[in-house]
């Protein structure tokens, strides 16, 4: 089934531990994206990469890293998690050659830093 | 600085209709988008708008006024399952989308 894939789905994990969350897809996209969301809040870029090979900060990359190698994967990686970073986590990709540059969202990882 | 506002919460019946409002200010404008989340899932597509007027797909319509910096999502025909969370967002001049912190549909039989 075309879409993006998330691991893990939930993770608990201890301030100060270094975590990587991955993103796979399968449709070709040439963009990737993280974004964060939080409650009452929009959801806030992370990080994106428009090509592979490149990558770019978004609006809240602090505490964040991420690594485009090839077309398919995008991990985003908290080098030393903090609790500030509990959230819920949403890789989406598109095809930003298109005019609307549409979206489509893996179904999130949710992870809580104690 | 940019900004998107929509209701926080907003209650329907079974059967009818509903609209839910989006305004927006950004620094320039590329489209505007509106996704559909469940509690619990991803956002999914639903409708963009670039050029000014309505937009309809189904029992869905979304209507945009560049000028006035506003928008709406139409739903008709309300069915329980589109009990769900309505994220707006604007693609600003450098083509990055700002997100609304969506508008959450409680449907009532």
């Amino acid at each position: 089934i075309a879409g993006i894939t998330q691991a893990p789905t939930s993770q608990i994990l201890a301030a100060g531990r270094r975590m990587t969350l991955r993103c796979t897809q399968d449709m070709r996209h040439n963009a990737m994206y993280w974004y964060r969301q939080d409650l009452g809040l929009g959801l806030r870029l992370i990080h994106y990469s428009n090509t592979a090979g490149t990558t770019g900060k978004g609006e809240v990359p602090d505490g964040y890293s991420v690594s485009r190698a090839n077309t398919d994967d995008f991990p985003l990686t908290l080098a030393s998690a903090v609790p500030s970073q509990t959230s819920v986590y949403f890789c989406a990709s598109s095809d930003s050659k298109t005019g609307a540059n549409v979206l489509t969202f893996g179904a999130g990882s949710r992870l809580t830093v104690l | 600085g940019q900004n998107i506002d929509q209701p926080t919460e907003m209650t329907a019946t079974e059967g009818a209709i509903v609209q839910i409002n989006c305004t927006y200010q950004t620094s320039g404008f590329n489209g505007l988008f509106w996704y559909q989340q469940h509690a619990g899932e991803a956002p999914t597509f639903l409708s963009y708008n670039v050029l000014d007027g309505l937009e309809e797909k189904g029992r869905f319509s979304s209507f945009l006024s560049r000028s006035k910096g506003y928008s709406y999502l139409l739903l008709k025909e309300l069915q329980m399952k589109d009990s769900a969370s309505y994220l707006c967002a604007v693609r600003d001049s450098n083509y990055q989308l700002i997100w609304g912190a969506g508008t959450k549909l409680i449907i009532k039989p």
